[in-house]
């Protein structure tokens, strides 16, 4: 079955300590992208990437970091997380970035409450 | 520059009534336009999207949203709303190359019984 896949669902951590929230994709997709959503702000992105060792900040970066080293895989991690990166964050995915029809296509989310 | 306006954060029909949720959007460049659901605890989904073959464009579980140029919109209705169609819509605009996207803030759509 096509899909993205994000864990953990669910995560409460605490201040300053490290985490790494993982995606993968099994489609082959170029494009990926890591989104946070928050109420009445809706979707806005943070990091996305087009292709293997090809990353980008999107609209939000600060306190993110993520990686692209195989095509499936594109983790985000918090250094140092704060109470502000407390969200719901959606992983996606998509095929080409030449077309720009291409849906893209979402993880089930990981709700992260930072304290 | 692109970007999304979803007019009302709150929308309420009754079960059988029409559905009508309002997206305007801006872009420099032609654009690509979708709108998506967002179910409770669960990812987006696809409901539809416009990519300029047709301005009338059926999406599932019975939605279409009209794209009309000289009003910048693309409102999604659906003539007859069920129980289930209660979920988050996101509108959202691509046109500035690559696959940027930039999605409205979200309508929650509440169906009374």
């Amino acid at each position: 079955e096509a899909q993205v896949t994000q864990n953990p669902r669910y995560l409460i951590t605490v201040t300053g300590k490290k985490l790494t929230v993982t995606c993968s994709q099994n489609m082959n997709h170029e494009y990926m992208s890591w989104y946070r959503q928050d109420p009445g702000l809706g979707l806005r992105q943070i990091y996305y990437s087009m292709n293997v060792e090809v990353t980008d900040k999107g609209d939000v970066p600060e306190g993110y970091k993520v990686s692209r080293k195989e095509k499936r895989n594109f983790p985000l991690i918090l250094e140092s997380p704060s109470p502000n990166q407390t969200s719901l964050y959606f992983c996606a995915s998509s095929s080409t970035i030449q077309d720009l029809t291409d849906t893209q296509y979402f993880g089930p989310g990981t709700r992260l409450t930072v304290l | 520059a692109q970007s999304v306006t979803q007019l009302g954060s709150h929308v309420s029909v009754s079960e059988g009534a029409l559905v009508l949720l309002r997206c305007n959007y801006s872009s420099s460049v032609p654009p690509y336009l979708f709108w998506y659901v967002q179910y409770p605890n669960q990812g987006l989904q696809l409901l539809l999207k416009y990519t300029s073959a047709a301005t009338l464009v059926k999406g599932i579980n019975g939605f279409e949203a009209e794209f009309k140029k000289s009003e910048t919109s693309f409102h999604l209705t659906k003539p007859s709303a069920h129980m289930s169609d209660a979920a988050e819509y996101f509108c959202a605009v691509k046109g500035g190359g690559y696959q940027k996207v930039t999605f409205g803030t979200g309508t929650k759509l509440q169906v009374i019984p």
